[in-house]
Formats: C-alpha cells, structure tokens, sequence
C-alpha cells in the first residue's frame, strides 16, 4: 500500500514550456485534491475532484488545467510555464465519509526559468 | 469562506521546554480543524484533528490541542520538545462535505528546537 504517488520529484521547465504532474493513490479514496505550496503562503488549492469525473476550481486555478483519470489518478497540467508557477506541488486524497482526513503526497518540486 | 491565520512565522524553544504553536480561524460554518507536520523535504503527515466531542484532542508523537469555540482557536501545544520536533506546523480547517471538503491552511510556523 503505497499511499499518495507523485512524478516526477522534481522538475525544471524554461518559460513557456508545459508538462504534466502525475498522482496516483491506492487507498480507494473518492475525493483527491492539488495544492501548491510556497514560502509564507501555507498550502493553497488549486483544483480537486470530489469524485471520479468531476473536477472543480480552488483558490488559485489560474494557469493550470487537470483530468480525473480514473479513481486512482488525478494529473495536473501546465501548459505554458511560467515563473510564478515555480512552487511545490502536493498531490491529496481523501476517503468517502472518512471524517475528512486528507493524506498527502510527497511533493514535485518544480522550477521555471 | 473560511480562514486560518497561524500567530507565529518562527518559534525557536530550547529541547524538554514546553511549546504552544497558535492557531486562530474564522469560519460561517461548523468546522473541522486539523494540525499537519512537515518534516524537511517531505510531505504533510496528520498530527492531530477536531471532529466533534471533546474539545481536546490528543495525537501522534506527544502532542495535543484545544479546540475554542468562543476564541474561534485551535492552539498546538507540547509539554517537552525534542529535537526531532523540528519541522513546520500547519492548522487547517473544512467546512465539510458543504464545501467540498477543502481545505484551508494557515501559513506555517517553522518550529526549531535546539540543543
């Protein structure tokens, strides 16, 4: 049971190049949620998917898209980097009706030069 | 819409000293309220959560907290520190399956214990 899955580790894009962050969990969870983390910011949102086939804006949507795979899988898109988007991104997940415990991943570091 | 705000950026203590770590929300609804650990390099691992019930709730690895309604505080304390308590601590709050069970962090604190 590997928990929250995040690929790459880490990334280093150059301006207007785009890529994709994968995450991927194990645990059967319906809901799972995208944050980006920067210093003095805490962790924001940026979009999550209350189930399969659903997806919904967070706090800062701007420049990123995403797609519901599959329960399993829910990926983050960018695609034209910018130097803004140089952050840490943390991938979530949550059990249905379990008393709203997210579990996280273990983070991509991206840099966008 | 909900918010957290985390009263210390930065709390250095001196290892086997006690440590409170504020926390303060404000929310239109019932909430649930969370602390989070990040050690360097990793992610966010649970420490501690308020669901219901009793207002002071006990965690992993010592530490516990005290939901307030009335001071609308969720404070992080710690009778003696390790060394290992190195990391920076995050409160979070949802206000459930209403709002899509997101969550909102505060900012961090960065707490360093020393020698």
């Amino acid at each position: 049971n590997a928990g929250v899955t995040q690929t790459p580790k880490f990334q280093v894009l150059k301006t207007g190049q785009s890529m994709t962050l994968q995450c991927a969990q194990d645990m059967n969870h319906n809901s799972m949620y995208w944050y980006r983390q920067d210093p003095g910011m805490g962790l924001r949102l940026i979009y999550y998917s209350a189930s399969e086939g659903t997806t919904d804006k967070g706090e800062v949507p701007n420049g990123y898209n995403v797609s519901r795979l599959n329960k399993r899988e829910f990926s983050l898109r960018l695609e034209s980097a910018a130097p803004s988007q140089t952050s840490v991104y943390f991938c979530a997940s949550r059990k249905p009706g379990g008393h709203e415990t997210q579990y996280f991943g273990p983070g991509t570091r991206l840099l966008v030069l | 819409a909900q918010s957290v705000t985390q009263l210390d950026s930065q709390v250095p203590v001196f290892e086997e000293a006690p440590v409170e770590l504020r926390c303060n929300y404000s929310s239109s609804v019932s909430v649930y309220l969370f602390w989070y650990v990040q050690y360097p390099n990793q992610g966010l691992q649970l420490l501690l959560k308020y669901l219901s019930g009793s207002t002071l709730v006990k965690g992993i690895n010592g530490f516990e907290a005290e939901f307030n309604k009335s001071q609308t505080s969720f404070h992080l304390r710690k009778p003696s520190v390790h060394i290992s308590d190195t990391a920076e601590y995050f409160c979070a709050v949802t206000g459930g399956e209403t709002s899509g069970s997101r969550l909102t962090f505060g900012e961090g604190t960065q707490l360093t214990v020393n020698p």
